[in-house]
């Protein structure tokens, strides 16, 4: 399989515990983008990623998160002291170096779904 | 504003029937407006995309239109199949930031 892999799919955590979560996108896309959903609303936009660079982050990405691509391939998503406010669907997506068109395409991975207890 | 706003929120049709649905937006800057499926458990699923210098674009059962003027487009879907159910999610996107702003998602139920 060569799309979008996350891992891992489930994680249950407690209050105030920190978690982090993988993304390997396919394989030479030089995009990379987390969003988070929440049961019933669509993807909500959290960052971006430019080959290792960090280019755009939303105000939704409080200090509790941070996010890393050190190589510029996989990247990992830290909430640090994590609330029941985080509960939700974490999803990442990659996008093409040399896209057809215009090069906006995202695709997505299968999710990390994470329950704070 | 930034939001999509998507219509309907859920929506059932007999196999064989046809299924539109309809996003708005107001942010003139957009220029790319993709569609997504996403089923019980899985991440979003590109169907189709248009761009902004196209009014329409077909694939096989599925096509989108794109009224730039009127700020709007949409999905169709013509002879359903009950595996077409699913929730259905549009996005627009502006050239520089790459990021999308998804609509709320519409649940399609195709009836057997």
């Amino acid at each position: 399989d060569t799309g979008v892999s996350q891992d891992p799919r489930h994680k249950i955590t407690k209050r105030g515990q920190n978690v982090t979560f993988r993304c390997d996108p396919i394989s030479e896309h030089n995009r990379l983008y987390w969003y988070r959903q929440t049961l019933g609303q669509g993807p909500e936009f959290l960052t971006y990623f430019q080959n290792e660079a960090q280019l755009e982050k939303s105000r939704l990405l409080s200090d509790r998160f941070s996010a890393e691509r050190p190589k510029g391939s996989f990247s990992t998503l830290e909430i640090q002291r994590t609330e029941q406010g985080d509960s939700a669907m974490y999803l990442c997506a990659s996008g093409p170096r040399n896209p057809k068109g215009s090069g906006y395409e995202q695709y997505f991975g299968p999710g990390t779904r994470l329950t704070v207890t | 504003g930034e939001n999509v706003e998507q219509h309907p929120s859920t929506l059932s049709v007999q196999e064989g029937d046809s299924a539109v649905i309809k996003c708005t937006y107001s942010d003139s800057a957009s220029n790319y407006f993709p569609w997504y499926k996403q089923e019980l458990g899985k991440g979003p699923q590109l169907i189709i995309d248009i761009r902004s210098n196209v009014g329409e674009k077909k694939d096989q059962r599925i096509a989108v239109t794109l009224n730039k003027t009127a700020k709007h487009f949409s999905l169709h879907i013509t002879e359903t199949q009950p595996e077409d159910s699913a929730v259905y999610f549009c996005a627009r996107g502006t050239s520089g930031t790459y990021k999308y702003i998804f609509g709320t998602g519409t649940r399609l139920k195709v009836l057997a």
